[in-house]
């Protein structure tokens, strides 16, 4: 079956440093990948969507100069968040399209991010 | 705007009991409904799905209802199981390869 290896599944960073998630298809193609951000008992909020090649589509209130997303291949997309702050400690996960018809989305295991 | 919820934030049942867990939508436009189960600090796994032209899909233990004049959908999981316990999430998407939009998610608690 289609398997999104997501990494590190948890880090702790000190405010104002960087800190950059990998979300990787392993044994599939995925043209399209999602960022989602959850909040302790709350719902899948999506970030953005992620197209190899070309730029991301960000939600609503999602700063795209804090939260850089970049798909350069069709197997890797990466979450960075820049300048990170207590108030982006959340639990982050990322989900591929993997063609297999509109069931299709495979997630990663999620990233939890402390900032301290 | 929340298009999704799901109301009732937590569901206790017992073993072998029928658990039913609603979901309501808002958007029109959603032709496709997945249903997630999720454990803490993991991301989710597909349950089962639904088209909008249909109104029930089966799968073992799990049956998805949809109303789709009332913009509702239930998660029936009958025998329920210890194993069940978990946040479950209902999502709505439109069109394919479109992203998908998730409920508030409903904790079932199966007991013995």
């Amino acid at each position: 079956g289609a398997v999104v290896s997501q990494h590190p599944s948890w880090v702790i960073c000190k405010s104002g440093t960087s800190v950059k998630i990998e979300c990787r298809s392993l044994d599939f193609q995925a043209t399209t990948m999602f960022w989602y951000r959850q909040f302790p008992k709350q719902s899948l909020m999506l970030m953005a969507t992620s197209n190899e090649g070309s730029k991301a589509t960000y939600e609503q209130g999602v700063e795209k100069d804090k939260f850089l997303i970049n798909h350069a291949s069709l197997t890797l997309s990466t979450l960075t968040v820049t300048s990170a702050h207590p108030e982006d400690s959340s639990f982050y996960i990322c989900s591929a399209r993997d063609g297999r018809g509109p069931n299709g989305y495979t997630f990663g295991s999620g990233t939890r991010l402390t900032v301290v | 705007d929340q298009q999704v919820k799901q109301n009732s934030p937590s569901l206790s049942v017992q073993e072998g009991r029928i658990s039913i867990l609603n979901c309501d939508y808002t958007n029109s436009m959603f032709d496709y409904f997945l249903w997630y189960k999720k454990y803490p600090a993991e991301g989710p796994t597909f349950l089962i799905s639904i088209s909008s032209i249909k109104d029930k899909n089966e799968d073992g233990r799990f049956t998805v209802f949809l109303n789709k004049s009332a913009k509702h959908l239930s998660l029936h999981i009958v025998p329920s199981q210890p194993g069940d316990s978990a946040v479950y999430f209902c999502a709505g998407s439109a069109g394919t390869a479109s992203k998908l939009t998730f409920g508030t998610g409903t904790r079932l608690q199966v007991t013995l």
